[in-house]
């Protein structure tokens, strides 16, 4: 079982402050990172799949970095806003597209 | 519209009762997934599907069991062998390839009477 971290669990955040959260995991026999929004009372819904070190991705005001060399990935949200409001998730799969979840960083964006 | 139908969306089972989940797609994914959510944990994988009339248990599969007799269509039963069942369970579907995102349904919340 790979082991997938995200941190922090939480945040608060103000309307249009940019935050970043992170997700780690293990380095050896990568193939692909990939991060999802869940909105409550939503289905979860892809944001991003990463797979080239240095890789680095957006969409709107929401970007994302990988290292996977060091095993870790950055989320970026530029100017929060409260629709940004939601859980982010990030998985690593592994060669058949078996992900393995993080726990989530639940984001709260205060008007 | 495409997409990951699950239902029902709430469910409740006496103790002692297989229940089964129903999840449907008409993305034409290969791929079909199964997951167990937890309070304040993230999301496990019960079982899983590459293909038609094949599966493969994931971390947590005991007490449960699935079918994939169609494409479109891979059921979940929740067996009476499952100790803790209440969770809230969700479907996914993908292409078969690992740079391929997953796409999920609005998940089934069961519960024990």
């Amino acid at each position: 079982i790979l082991n997938v971290e995200q941190s922090p669990q939480s945040l608060h955040v103000q309307e249009g402050d940019s935050t970043n959260f992170t997700c780690s995991f293990p380095s050896s026999n990568f193939y692909a990172l990939h991060w999802y929004r869940w909105e409550t009372a939503k289905s979860p819904e892809a944001l991003f799949v990463m797979t080239l070190n240095g890789d680095e991705k957006k969409k709107g005001r929401i970007s994302a970095t990988l290292n996977t060399k060091e095993g870790y990935s950055y989320l970026y949200i530029k100017g929060s806003q409260p629709e940004d409001s939601a859980t982010y998730l990030c998985a690593s799969p592994n060669a058949g597209n078996m992900l393995t979840f993080g726990g989530g960083t639940r984001l709260m964006v205060k008007p | 519209d495409g997409g990951i139908t699950q239902s029902p969306k709430y469910l409740f089972r006496k103790e002692g009762q297989n229940v089964t989940l129903s999840c449907e797609q008409n993305l034409n994914h290969d791929a079909m997934y199964w997951y167990r959510q937890d309070p304040g944990q993230g999301l496990r994988l019960i079982y899983y599907s590459q293909i038609v009339n094949d599966f493969q248990k994931g971390d947590i599969a005991e007490g449960y069991s699935v079918s994939r007799e169609k494409k479109e269509s891979f059921p979940l039963t929740v067996t009476s062998a499952q100790k803790n069942p209440t969770a809230f369970y969700l479907c996914a579907s993908s292409d078969r390839a690992y740079n391929q995102p997953q796409h999920f349904g609005d998940g089934t919340r069961l519960s024990i009477l």
